[in-house]
């Protein structure tokens, strides 16, 4: 089955330590984006990437940092100097970024994070 | 610039009733329009989507057309079910995704 896979599913960590949130797609998908989720909050876009090698900063990017070494796998990792980490990630793609209009984004299965 | 409002929650409903989310956007030219639903704890799975204007998506009882006089893509449902409490997503696409705040339903026995 394509899709994509988030893992872990959950994540502790002690303040002050970097963590890193993985993300796989099997989609054959171009475009790759990472979002925070706060409880009963929307979804806030930290990072976005539409082709390997390339990726653009969102709304919240301070504290994040992400790379898109192979088409599939686009981790975040969450640095020391994001000052809030706790939070649900979520990981999406799209066939194309944006070159187009008409395509949706498949989600993954969420990382909960919580900093200690 | 384009954004997508959508209706505060949460929304109670009984079981049978019927159900409006109300999504109205802001967007120049012609943007795809879509409805996502959250179950707790999960991601975001897609419902339905539209991708000209007058087009109706529908997908497990749930519909939403594409107004583009209205500026809206309201979603129904006609007769709720409590496995139908979840948080429901509008969002746009024009070349750069744009979701609402969400809208969490509430559907009692």
């Amino acid at each position: 089955d394509g899709g994509i896979t988030q893992s872990p599913k959950y994540l502790f960590r002690k303040e002050g330590q970097n963590v890193t949130l993985s993300c796989e797609q099997n989609l054959n998908h171009d475009a790759m984006y990472w979002y925070r989720q706060d409880p009963g909050q929307g979804l806030r876009l930290i990072y976005y990437s539409q082709i390997v090698n390339d990726f653009q900063k969102g709304d919240i990017a301070e504290g994040y940092s992400v790379s898109r070494e192979k088409k599939e796998s686009f981790p975040l990792t969450v640095t020391s100097a994001q000052k809030n980490p706790t939070a649900f990630y979520l990981c999406a793609s799209s066939i194309a970024g944006d070159t187009s209009s008409y395509n949706e984004q498949f989600f993954g299965p969420g990382t909960r994070l919580t900093v200690l | 610039g384009d954004s997508v409002t959508q209706m505060e929650g949460p929304v109670t409903l009984s079981e049978e009733a019927f159900l409006t989310i109300n999504c109205t956007y802001t967007a120049t030219g012609y943007p795809s329009l879509f409805w996502y639903v959250q179950y707790p704890g999960e991601g975001l799975q897609l419902l339905l989507k539209a991708t000209k204007a007058d087009d109706k998506g529908s997908n497990k009882g749930f519909e939403a057309t594409y107004r583009k006089e209205t500026t809206s893509f309201h979603l129904e449902k006609g007769s709720v079910q409590v496995s139908d409490s979840a948080v429901y997503f509008c969002a746009l696409n024009r070349y750069k995704f744009y979701f609402g705040s969400g809208t969490k339903l509430n559907v009692k026995p």
